[in-house]
């Protein structure tokens, strides 16, 4: 199975911060990783597919980036509708697999 | 718009089963292939199962296979997970997952499978 590892696993920031969460994986993968955004009581939302692209709608502050094994989700400005958790995810190979997840905080 | 709406959680001894279903609308449901993803209280996503468009292809982590079953209706624009022999650990939000090239771009809202004696 694809191991796939997060980090940090939780972060405070600020308001207006830049923030960045890596997501490693434990064989190449190319590029097959998403990102998904998930709020407390709500299913998780798509942000990032194909490691860089946005889905429809999602604001151009967020952004994805890397291939192979090592990967970078960042947020440019941060606002504060984006206090959630979030999550990668391979699909390069079953079993598909997640990250642990990265909880961004308010400091 | 696309909706995936999920029933059929609750409580249920260990041991026992129960098939959750997920009503799908606003989607050509035969055009996809579909996906339940859990979610243990308070722990990260886990993927369950996979099924293509037409059914053929079914996919399941190591940790479900010979218990879960995903199964589909295009008449009836329904998707399905019959999971048996249920364990505690099994206790999650299990959700119903469209997808699109192994992208999960549609999610319902989750339906709460506690396993409890």
């Amino acid at each position: 199975d694809i191991r796939m590892t997060q980090s940090p696993s939780s972060l405070s920031a600020s308001v207006g911060d830049r923030v960045t969460i890596s997501c490693q994986a434990s064989q190449d993968i190319n590029k097959y990783l998403n990102w998904y955004q998930q709020k407390p009581g709500k299913a998780p939302k798509l942000l990032i597919y194909d490691a860089s692209n946005f889905e429809t709608g999602v604001p151009s502050r967020f952004s994805g980036g890397g291939s192979g094994t090592d990967f970078t989700f960042t947020i440019s400005s941060l606002q504060p509708e984006d206090f959630a958790t979030y999550y990668c995810q391979q699909y390069d190979d079953f079993p598909l697999t997640f990250g642990q997840g990265t909880r961004l905080e308010i400091k | 718009q696309v909706q995936l709406v999920e029933s059929g959680g609750g409580v249920v001894q260990p041991g026992r089963s129960l098939r959750l279903s997920c009503v799908t609308s606003g989607l050509i449901f035969s055009s996809y292939d579909m996906n339940w993803v859990r979610q243990a209280p308070g722990k990260g996503l886990e993927w369950v199962a996979r099924i293509s468009y037409d059914g053929s292809d079914k996919y399941y982590a190591d940790s479900f296979k010979g218990r879960f079953t995903i199964s589909r209706d295009d008449s009836k624009n329904t998707l399905y997970l019959q999971m048996n022999s249920l364990r505690a650990e099994d206790t999650a939000v299990y959700y119903c997952v469209r997808d699109q090239g192994r992208i999960f771009d549609y999610w319902g809202q989750g339906t709460l499978v506690t396993v409890s004696s």
